[in-house]
């Protein structure tokens, strides 16, 4: 039990609309990463938030952004969804960004996310 | 371009046994390395590091090797047991918490 919970645990949306997923970080974590795992694949990472502000991103469009809140609850925001963006979606909570604490990335269960 | 490669996507091992995960990676960049193992239903669950610094750094059960050189990393369990079945990725990073991961290997141990 890592004390990362994540919600929705499954969506169902159609193509072009937007999803809203959420991540409630383990207590005292201001560092929170998202990844997307398609079928198959490892986690890929999609962005970092540190202390509320977006610190590190990957190769994903615009179209995917994050909120991170002063009680360290973030969000992952898709638009226009598309088909490919059929995956499941995992938020990891560490205490600090950037920093020596590589190790201490504690993963939720994910949401398993199916645009149809 | 897939930055860490998982060339073996299943292993299939007797209990008691040695299980050897391996991975490679292409970029030099990568200063510290991790080894994840995921249940179904789970996120990954952080198992064992190793900085670039090093070649060898052990856990219990769990050992991981680096050989630099080679860009190339592996974890051993010895010996290994039921309870240990379950997908393992290895992830490298540098700088931030930025992970890279591999595609992952199927570890199935059978009595």
């Amino acid at each position: 039990e890592t004390g990362v919970t994540q919600s929705p645990t499954h969506l169902i949306k159609t193509r072009g609309q937007q999803v809203t997923l959420r991540c409630s970080s383990q207590s005292g974590h201001n560092t929170v990463s998202w990844y997307q795992q398609a079928l198959g694949q490892g986690p890929q990472f999609i962005f970092q938030y540190y202390r509320e502000e977006e610190n590190g991103r990957g190769n994903f469009p615009p179209r995917f952004s994050g909120l991170q809140f002063p009680n360290y609850s973030s969000e992952l925001n898709v638009n226009a969804l598309e088909l490919d963006d059929s995956a499941l979606y995992l938020c990891a909570s560490s205490l600090e960004g950037g920093g020596n604490f590589r190790e201490t990335q504690y993963f939720g269960p994910g949401t398993r996310l199916l645009v149809l | 371009d897939q930055q860490v490669k998982q060339n073996s996507p299943s292993l299939s091992v007797q209990e008691g046994r040695i299980s050897i995960l391996n991975c490679d990676y292409t970029n030099s960049m990568f200063d510290y390395f991790l080894w994840y193992k995921k249940y179904p239903a789970e996120g990954p669950t952080f198992l064992i590091s190793i900085s670039s610094i090093k070649d060898k750094n052990e856990d219990g059960r769990f050992t991981v090797f680096l050989n630099k050189s080679a860009k190339h990393l592996s974890l051993h369990i010895v010996p290994s047991q039921p309870g240990d079945s379950a997908v393992y990725f290895c992830a490298a990073g540098y700088n931030t918490d930025k992970l890279i991961f591999g595609t992952g290997t199927r570890l199935q141990v059978f009595p």
